[in-house]
């Protein structure tokens, strides 16, 4: 299985700073990253796929990199709406979850 | 407008079956390329992937749990039913369904599965 590490846990920031998250994979998955933005609640959102690529209608602030194994979301000037919990998630092989990033208004 | 609806029980008993119907609308289960993938969530934990299938009736499911889970397709209905044998108390968390868009990586001669739209999900409590 394909593990996906990511870090940090929780990430405490204000509304304008600019924000990273970075996940690890267990072993090579080229390109194939998306990641996911949820609120409490609500079901995930995709945000971006194939590493890099905004899904329509995500704000430009989104930004993601990345390839093999070490992948990166940014966030450049934190928004009210954007506190959430974020997953990265593998589907080279199945599928898998980072275990998440709580980020939190400091 | 792509949405997906999870149906089933709330409360379940240890040793159970449960059985949980995803409702589609906006695309068909007859057009190739589709899938439908279902994923669960403890609480206050992480997500984790199940079981997806595609509109050729071509099936995956996670290694740790191939023995306990099966994921079926009803195209007259446009539904994909989860089954999970023998449910037991951490199995407790809210299943979500979701479409599956694929890419194809040229590498590997292989389609891959993005979960794109997700369902609002269901809270399923296994507890004696």
């Amino acid at each position: 299985d394909i593990q996906m590490t990511q870090s940090p846990s929780t990430l405490s920031a204000s509304v304008g700073d600019r924000v990273t998250i970075t996940c690890r994979a267990s072993q090579t998955i080229s390109n194939w990253l998306a990641w996911y933005q949820q609120k409490p609640g609500k079901a995930p959102k995709l945000l971006i796929y194939e590493a890099s690529t905004l899904e329509s209608g995500v704000p430009l602030r989104f930004s993601g990199s990345g390839y093999g194994t070490e992948f990166t979301l940014t966030i450049s000037s934190l928004q009210p709406d954007d506190f959430a919990t974020y997953y990265c998630q593998q589907y080279s092989t199945y599928i898998t979850f980072g275990q998440g990033t709580n980020l939190e208004i400091k | 407008q792509i949405t997906l609806k999870e149906s089933g029980p709330t409360l379940l008993k240890p040793t159970q079956t449960l059985t949980l119907t995803c409702t589609l609308s906006g695309f068909s289960l007859r057009t190739s390329g589709v899938g439908v993938g279902w994923i669960r969530q403890p609480p206050g934990k992480a997500l984790e992937w199940l079981a997806l299938i595609y509109w050729s009736g071509d099936n995956r499911s996670t290694p740790s749990l191939k023995t306990k889970i099966i994921i079926t397709k009803d195209t007259s209905r446009n539904r994909v039913v989860l089954t999970m044998t023998y449910v037991d108390p951490v199995d407790t968390a809210t299943y979500f369904c979701a479409h599956i868009r694929r890419y194809y990586d040229p590498f590997r001669g292989e389609y891959l599965p993005l979960v794109d739209h997700w369902g609002q999900g269901t809270l399923v409590t296994v507890s004696s």
